[in-house]
């Protein structure tokens, strides 16, 4: 079964750091893609990152410089460090799976919410 | 910037079938042949209810449905149940290793 547990939210000052971990089971993270997906409280959801299996990665615009999506096959966990914080962050960030060569999310995380605020 | 849109919201009674539009305003969403949509309950992660304009995960009702015109892809619900009730989003591959999301339509069961 295809599961994804996502943890490291919580409350971060504008400018500060966090690291976001999802650790998938059921699946291993460098055989598919790999991708953040962020909603605002009370608004849509937005694209954030993909790793893709072969390791090239790519981000939405909004967040390119700041936050590097990473993955270790090791512990078959996705990563999100983001920097340079900025209270548009403040979030929910779901990570999700896309199946290998395609373009859909299959599988969602619960999700761990972001605050950044003083 | 690509942009997918979505009406804010739709509603029908039980039984009935409601149809949300997705319509690209943007020629860069990948042919438009990766239209995917989700539903998302409050408090709760999305979930997968179409890919590839109209195929259906397994698990999903068959009471969801997706199809597309040109530049606007659609996804039909029918029979309508009140656990129905939730945001629906479409989505999207670009030409440029993104994805975008529509604005999300809340659907209300009367």
């Amino acid at each position: 079964e295809v599961q994804l547990v996502e943890s490291g939210g919580g409350l971060v000052q504008p400018g500060g750091s966090l690291r976001l971990s999802c650790a998938a089971s059921g699946f291993t993270v460098s055989s598919d893609y790999m991708s953040w997906v962020r909603q605002a409280p009370g608004k849509g959801l937005e694209w954030v990152s993909i790793i893709y299996s072969g390791g090239s990665t790519y981000s939405a615009d909004s967040v390119t410089g700041r936050f590097t999506i990473s993955r270790d096959t090791s512990k078959n966990t996705l990563y999100l460090q983001m920097n340079s914080l900025r209270a548009e962050d403040t979030a929910v960030y779901y990570c999700a799976r896309v199946p290998f060569q395609r373009d859909y999310f299959d599988f969602w995380g619960q999700g761990t919410l972001v605050t950044v605020s003083s | 910037q690509s942009a997918l849109t979505q009406p804010a919201s739709v509603s029908g009674s039980p039984g009935q079938s409601i149809t949300i539009s997705c319509t690209a305003t943007s020629s860069d969403v990948g042919g438009y042949n990766y239209v995917s949509w989700y539903q998302q309950h409050p408090g709760k992660a999305p979930k997968l209810m179409i890919y590839d304009v109209s195929q259906r995960p397994s698990g999903v009702s068959n009471r969801f449905s997706g199809s597309q015109s040109g530049n606007t892809a659609s996804l039909t619900i029918s029979g309508l149940q009140a656990e129905d009730e939730a945001d629906y989003y479409c989505n999207s591959y670009t030409s440029s290793n993104s994805w975008v999301f529509g604005g999300g339509t809340k659907l209300t069961v009367l």
